[in-house]
């Protein structure tokens, strides 16, 4: 299994509506990045999160990082068709390395 | 706007024929990496650099290999692509290498027939 676990792989949402991405990991976490990738481009930063219950915001783009739990969720208010595409997590481990979830691919039905 | 291209953005070569692919930065950052991403995969890391040190996966083949002549530019040379070596290949740098953002170019998809 992989050391970083998205939930759901993919997801299909009314536009309008909200909608919650999971990221657990299977070992401490000690940064946690959220990225966007559109289909066949590179990777987008969206924010990143370091201490346990940080939350942070970008627009309508929300994350949290649950360190007990090992776990970050991106939440989105009111979906728009600008947020379809790929949402990607990925962690720092302790060699400055980042690893990476296999993805959320986001699909927002008009 | 400062950013990272990569070239070509798709690449065709035949099986066996060494291809290089190429990254180049105008964020003036330390650290470039090099990524192969399979359909519906995570990003897997290749190597990366840390201004001129070089600095290789484990599980990285051999058949891999990467120049950084300068702080610019970073190239990716596959000595002889396998079907298996058909991916996405991105390159992203960032400042530093603890807690950094990457910051990520448009990728190459590489095409092996």
């Amino acid at each position: 299994s992989q050391e970083l676990e998205q939930s759901p792989q993919s997801l299909i949402v009314q536009e309008g509506k909200n909608l919650t991405i999971n990221c657990t990991s299977s070992k401490t976490l000690y940064g946690l990045y959220w990225y966007k990738q559109k289909y066949g481009e590179g990777l987008i930063f969206l924010m990143m999160l370091q201490k346990g219950g940080e939350e942070k915001s970008h627009e309508k783009i929300t994350a949290k990082l649950d360190e007990k739990k090992q776990q970050s969720s991106l939440h989105i208010t009111a979906s728009q068709p600008s947020h379809a595409g790929i949402y990607l997590c990925g962690a720092d481990r302790s060699n400055y390395q980042l690893i990476w979830g296999a993805g959320t691919k986001l699909i927002i039905k008009p | 706007d400062a950013m990272v291209i990569q070239n070509p953005r798709y690449q065709v070569t035949q099986f066996g024929k060494p291809v290089t692919l190429s990254c180049s930065q105008t964020l003036n950052h330390n650290v470039m990496y090099w990524y192969q991403q399979k359909s519906s995969q995570a990003p897997k890391l290749l190597f990366h650099y840390y201004d001129k040190d070089f600095n290789n996966e484990a599980d990285t083949p051999d058949n891999f290999q990467s120049r950084r002549p300068n702080t610019s530019f970073c190239f990716l040379d596959i000595r002889s692509p396998g079907l298996g070596d058909a991916a996405m290949y991105l390159c992203a740098t960032s400042e530093g290498q603890g807690g950094d953002e990457q910051y990520f170019g448009p990728g190459t998809r590489l095409t092996v027939t």
